[in-house]
């Protein structure tokens, strides 16, 4: 079990936004930072965000990450049926001293 | 353009250690901030982080691991081998290889170029 905490899934209509949730303690979202991984179905995990806020080159500004005390988010502006696919967030936890991923929030599109 | 791809055996029985190879290209082993990481998905599951070696041999494992796993490379075959030993069908799993670069990204937690990864079955 993650101690990064994201929700299962999420889901939108074409075009409406989404915004993912990931929550952690002060070892790790607490004073690191936030990336974000994009993992179609069948692939390899992808960065999109890096940074809490950055995106990865390539990586369209509908996505948008942000990060507040313990928690992260990611956002999905304009969605469509491209960006069906499983999100998690990462980072590294200073206790553990140990790369965390979340435990992953599976996006669909209406 | 960096590329990884994992080899190995596709199935074990338990009590068996695994051994897999990442083969890379497009960078060195030798430059100062690069690293190499394994992560591994079980099927259906979350990604999970294992362990990871560095440019300048340090090593770093997941501290639930850390005593079954080994990290090694060898920069003159371009790879990095990871061993895991007593494995059990818990360690079903595809495993991944990635590159990361501490220097460019500045933190730990980034792994910009993955393999496709490799689909390992522990049954007896």
């Amino acid at each position: 079990q993650s101690v990064l905490t994201q929700p299962p899934s999420v889901s939108a209509a074409p075009g409406q936004k989404v915004s993912i949730s990931c929550s952690g303690s002060s070892s790790n979202i607490g004073g690191n930072y936030v990336s974000w991984y994009q993992q179609l179905p069948g692939s390899a995990p992808t960065l999109l965000i890096y940074d809490n806020t950055k995106r990865s080159p390539g990586v369209p500004d509908r996505f948008s990450g942000s990060k507040s005390g313990t928690s992260a988010t990611l956002g999905i502006a304009g969605l469509h049926t491209g960006d069906e696919a499983e999100y998690y967030c990462a980072t590294w936890d200073s206790s553990l001293s140990a790369v965390l991923f979340g435990s992953g929030t599976t996006v669909t599109v209406l | 353009q960096i590329t990884l791809k994992e080899s190995g055996p596709t199935l074990l029985k338990p009590t068996q250690t695994l051994t897999l190879t990442c083969t890379f290209s497009g960078f060195s082993l030798t430059t100062d901030g690069v690293g190499v990481g394994w992560i591994r998905q079980p099927p259906g599951k979350a990604l999970e982080w294992l362990a990871v070696i560095y440019w300048d041999d340090d090593e770093r494992y997941s501290p639930s691991l850390k005593t079954r796993l080994t990290v090694t490379k060898d920069t003159s075959k371009n790879q990095v081998i990871l061993r895991m030993t007593n494995v059990d069908p818990a360690d079903t799993a595809t495993y991944f290889c990635a590159h990361t670069d501490v220097m460019h990204w500045g933190e730990v937690s980034i792994y910009d170029f993955w393999g496709q990864g490799t689909l390992v079955s522990v049954s007896s």
